[in-house]
């Protein structure tokens, strides 16, 4: 089967760097895509990863390590906006989401 | 272009009665799926359709049931309602099964 585990919220001040974690099982994989979703709004793609490494984009980077079935997102010089909810995700047939952690960003 | 679009925005519903939800997907996306959210919970899978066949299902009763049309656009049926299908349904597409998932705005439904 397929599981994620995702902490339930986390806390960082404006300006600062915050990692959020994601552990997985999964007995096929076909990458790992990240979302964020805003109170209220639908989910929007933030980055997929497929190979072990950093991906980086912008603000954004996530990483992964198949080995370990570990990816992070890192968020860079926290802004008020990026206040939401972060989902890491699973592709396929059938598409597992976590239950999402939400960053609360403190001026 | 334009997104993903959901029917409707909001809809309440009485215990018992059914329910039917569309989706148009993205220009060239062959790929629909659809999630149940509740508050404070990710998307939890339903279904997932490509190129008109069910590819994927989720752990939903079998009052839950969907289809795909030539169009690529999609209908989620959900019959006698029950309180707990109170949720936010979004649907999403992509070009394929692995590819990075386009949401629509969700349908709202209340069941009372």
């Amino acid at each position: 089967g397929q599981n994620i585990d995702q902490p339930t919220e986390m806390t960082a001040t404006e300006g600062a760097i915050v990692q959020i974690n994601c552990t997985y099982q999964t007995s096929g994989f076909n990458g790992l895509f990240w979302y964020q979703q805003h109170a209220g709004e639908a989910p929007t793609f933030l980055s997929y990863n497929v190979l072990d490494g950093l991906e980086e984009k912008g603000r954004f980077s996530s990483f992964l390590s198949r080995s370990k079935g570990y990816s992070y997102l890192l968020l860079k010089e926290l802004q008020m906006k990026d206040s939401a909810s972060y989902l890491c995700a699973l592709p396929g047939d059938k598409i597992i989401f976590g239950k999402g952690t939400r960053l609360h960003i403190l001026p | 272009d334009a997104g993903v679009t959901q029917s409707p925005t909001h809809l309440i519903k009485t215990r018992g009665q059914h329910v039917t939800l569309r989706c148009s997907p993205i220009s060239g996306h062959k790929s629909v799926s659809w999630y149940q959210q509740v508050l404070g919970q990710g998307p939890q899978f339903i279904f997932q359709y490509y190129e008109k066949e069910e590819r994927g299902r989720g752990n939903f009763p079998d009052r839950f049931s969907a289809r795909q049309f030539p169009n690529y656009s999609s209908e989620l049926n959900v019959n006698a309602l029950l309180l707990g299908d109170s949720a936010l349904y979004l649907c999403a597409s992509s070009f394929n099964r692995w590819s990075p998932l386009h949401f629509g705005n969700g349908t709202r439904l209340t069941v009372t």
